[in-house]
């Protein structure tokens, strides 16, 4: 099975303050994304990766940036913590990796909640 | 753009009853499409997909979901509601590019009362 972790559950921050989160796939995929979650709002794209070091913007990219230094490893930095980026965090992946197929759907983690007082 | 909108925000029904979730999406090129189900405090697991071939599609925990092109949807049933089935279903779409971006629906909260 896909396993994608995700570094924390929960996460509580100072407005301000400078924020990783890290999320870990062990499936060899080429892709990894994250998203954030709101309540009405659905599931929105931040970044995403189709390789290392190669990074895209999605939808809401203001106030975040990632990083791909190795193929398993995608990390969502926010350089300043706001309270407006209080939501919880889904790391994805997908692509043939080691199944060698196109799968197209995406695996996720089991999220970070972030709470930025 | 593609976009994906799911009739209800949220859905109640009785255990044992039908369950009919929602799904259309705009593109006029048949796209891929998945359902996410999302139990709470958890991360999205795919429920079913549908890439080419046959348009009725058979998930786990005994969903289904058919493709209809003409009408633009991919609304997923369950014959019998069970209490387990409570959660968050999503409906998402592909056009099949190389990087796997997907864009999901806003969500629909399924209840189920005893």
């Amino acid at each position: 099975d896909v396993k994608v972790t995700q570094s924390s559950r929960y996460l509580v921050k100072r407005t301000g303050e400078k924020v990783f989160l890290e999320c870990v796939q062990d499936m060899d995929h080429e892709n990894m994304f994250w998203y954030r979650q709101d309540p009405g709002l659905g599931l929105r794209l931040i970044y995403f990766s189709y390789d290392v070091k190669m990074k895209e913007k999605g939808d809401i990219p203001e106030g975040y940036s990632v990083s791909r230094e190795k193929k398993e490893r995608f990390s969502l930095i926010l350089e300043s913590a706001s309270t407006n980026q209080t939501s919880m965090y889904l790391c994805a992946s997908s692509g043939p990796g080691l199944a060698a197929l196109p799968a197209y759907e995406q695996y996720f983690g089991p999220g970070t909640r972030l709470t930025v007082t | 753009a593609q976009s994906v909108t799911q009739l209800g925000s949220h859905v109640s029904v009785s255990e044992g009853a039908l369950v009919l979730l929602r799904c259309n999406y705009s593109s006029s090129v048949p796209p891929y499409l998945f359902w996410y189900v999302q139990y709470p405090n958890q991360g999205l697991q795919l429920l079913l997909k549908y890439t080419t071939g046959a348009t009725l599609v058979k998930g786990i925990n005994g969903f289904e979901a058919e493709f209809k092109k003409s009408e633009h949807s991919y609304h997923l049933t369950k014959p019998s509601a069970h209490m387990s089935d409570a959660a968050e279903y999503f409906c998402a779409v592909s056009e099949g590019t190389s990087y796997d971006k997907v864009i999901f629906g806003p969500g629909t909260s399924l209840s189920v009362i005893p």
